[in-house]
């Protein structure tokens, strides 16, 4: 069965240092989002993704993140500057938005970040 | 904004049914979902109903739907002990981005 792939599985970094977390969506989907997941806390929307713009962000989402769609299967999150608070599980999704089951979204199994 | 809402916990004894229930507040809510997150690991969808629909069966999984009082309930009937995650209620609005809202989960385990 198809599924959306996520790299890296975990990633620790420095505050105040980049980060880029990777997501390859499933081919035929035309949706994409990153969701987050504090731990032991609720999944969070952050980002929308559709015909190569945002469609819709979250208060989350501000001028720290990032997303871009680089080639042809790549979906990527880019954190600028992290901090210690951005410490979450990241996933990525996608949907194939055609309605009916196609309105189905499917997530990855996400990026474990850890800031320190 | 929407809102949606789960109790926090259910214990269940092995071969009894669950029921895991969440209310939403969206009127406009299109397609509601059940994710399953096993310790560590991600979001594995498990059903998912529209919002024109009472009830969904899939095999030990029944959804129901009551729109009037924007509740939802997943019912697993021969409850296993390797059901015990954390349940995800999640409902997408209406907007068009076809964005989802989750709820807080709700951890079921189960005692053999």
């Amino acid at each position: 069965e198809p599924e959306v792939t996520q790299t890296p599985s975990h990633q620790v970094t420095q505050m105040g240092q980049e980060v880029i977390l990777r997501c390859v969506p499933i081919s035929n989907h035309l949706y994409f989002y990153w969701y987050r997941q504090i731990l032991g806390q609720k999944v969070e929307f952050l980002v929308s993704f559709y015909n190569n713009e945002i469609s819709e962000k979250s208060e989350i989402f501000d001028d720290q993140f990032s997303v871009e769609r680089p080639d042809g299967s790549n979906f990527t999150l880019k954190i600028r500057s992290t901090k210690l608070e951005d410490s979450a599980m990241y996933f990525c999704a996608s949907s194939e938005g055609t309605g009916g089951d196609g309105n189905t979204i499917y997530f990855g199994e996400g990026s474990w970040l850890t800031v320190v | 904004g929407e809102d949606v809402e789960q109790s926090l916990f259910l214990s269940v004894r092995e071969g009894d049914s669950s029921v895991i229930n969440c209310t939403y507040t969206d009127s406009s809510s299109t397609y509601l979902y059940w994710y399953k997150q096993e310790p560590g690991a991600g979001l594995q969808l498990l059903t998912y109903i529209f919002s024109n629909m009472d009830m969904k069966q899939d095999q030990r999984l029944t959804v129901l739907l009551n729109k009037k009082d924007k509740h939802l309930s997943l019912r697993i009937a021969d409850t296993q002990t390797g059901d015990s995650a954390i349940y995800f209620c999640a409902e997408m609005d209406s907007g068009g981005y076809q964005k989802v809202t989750f709820g807080t989960g709700t951890k079921l385990q189960v005692i053999p």
